[in-house]
């Protein structure tokens, strides 16, 4: 166990929809980042936010946006959902004193239709 | 830019057999390396890393990897696999310089699919 979760678990929407997936991390976890997981694929960074400001992108459009909460709880938004944003999302949090290693949550699974 | 490759993306063994996943990176500085396991429909569970030191690393269930810098490689092993070691693994690895105000930012190979046999 991680004391990180996720939610939901999986979730089904249509093309040009909007989805919000939220994360919760362990207190005292300053850093947050998510990975996308195409099938088959290793993940992918999307982004990371330190201080509840962002931090460094990957390759991923402005549609993908976040969040970072005072309380260590996070999102994820992604707008004008496509086809290929079908994927696992994963978060990640990190303390501030180990901050090489990162706590991976259960995933939320993402069916775009 | 860093990269990972992992060079098998599915190995079968039997149980009981030893066996050696392998992983090498690219990265024009010093990296960070690490292992990740990710059983079927869960999220990544940290194996083992290496941020500097001994060039063998010893970690959860039995696994352990060396870091070969020569050979830019990472190779992940285990002396004797179970069936419950069946599991798609990953190689990462980060850059230390990006970890020293925030958390590190992982690069993934593509997974390597360990399926263990009876």
């Amino acid at each position: 166990e991680t004391g990180v979760t996720q939610s939901p678990t999986h979730l089904i929407k249509t093309r040009g929809q909007q989805v919000t997936l939220r994360c919760s991390s362990q207190s005292g976890h300053n850093t947050v980042s998510w990975y996308q997981q195409a099938l088959g694929q290793g993940p992918q960074f999307i982004f990371q936010y330190y201080r509840e400001e962002e931090n460094g992108r990957g390759n991923f459009p402005p549609r993908f946006s976040g969040l970072q909460f005072p309380n260590y709880s996070s999102e994820l938004n992604v707008n004008a959902l496509e086809l290929d944003d079908s994927a696992l999302y994963l978060c990640a949090s990190s303390l501030p004193d180990n901050q090489e290693t990162q706590y991976f949550g259960p995933g939320t699974r993402l069916l775009v239709l | 830019a860093q990269s990972v490759t992992q060079l098998d993306s599915q190995v079968p063994v039997f149980e009981e057999a030893p066996v050696e996943l392998r992983c090498n990176y690219s990265s024009s500085v010093s990296v960070y390396l690490f292992w990740y396991v990710q059983y079927p429909n869960q999220g990544l569970q940290l194996l083992l890393k290496y941020l500097s030191g001994s060039t063998l690393v010893k970690g959860i269930n039995g696994f352990e990897a060396e870091f070969n810098k020569s050979q830019t490689s990472f190779h992940l092993r285990k002396p004797s696999v179970h069936i419950s070691d069946t599991a798609e693994y990953f190689c990462a690895v980060s850059d230390p310089r990006s970890g020293e105000t925030s958390g590190s930012r992982l690069t993934f190979g593509e997974g390597t699919q360990l399926t263990v046999n009876p």
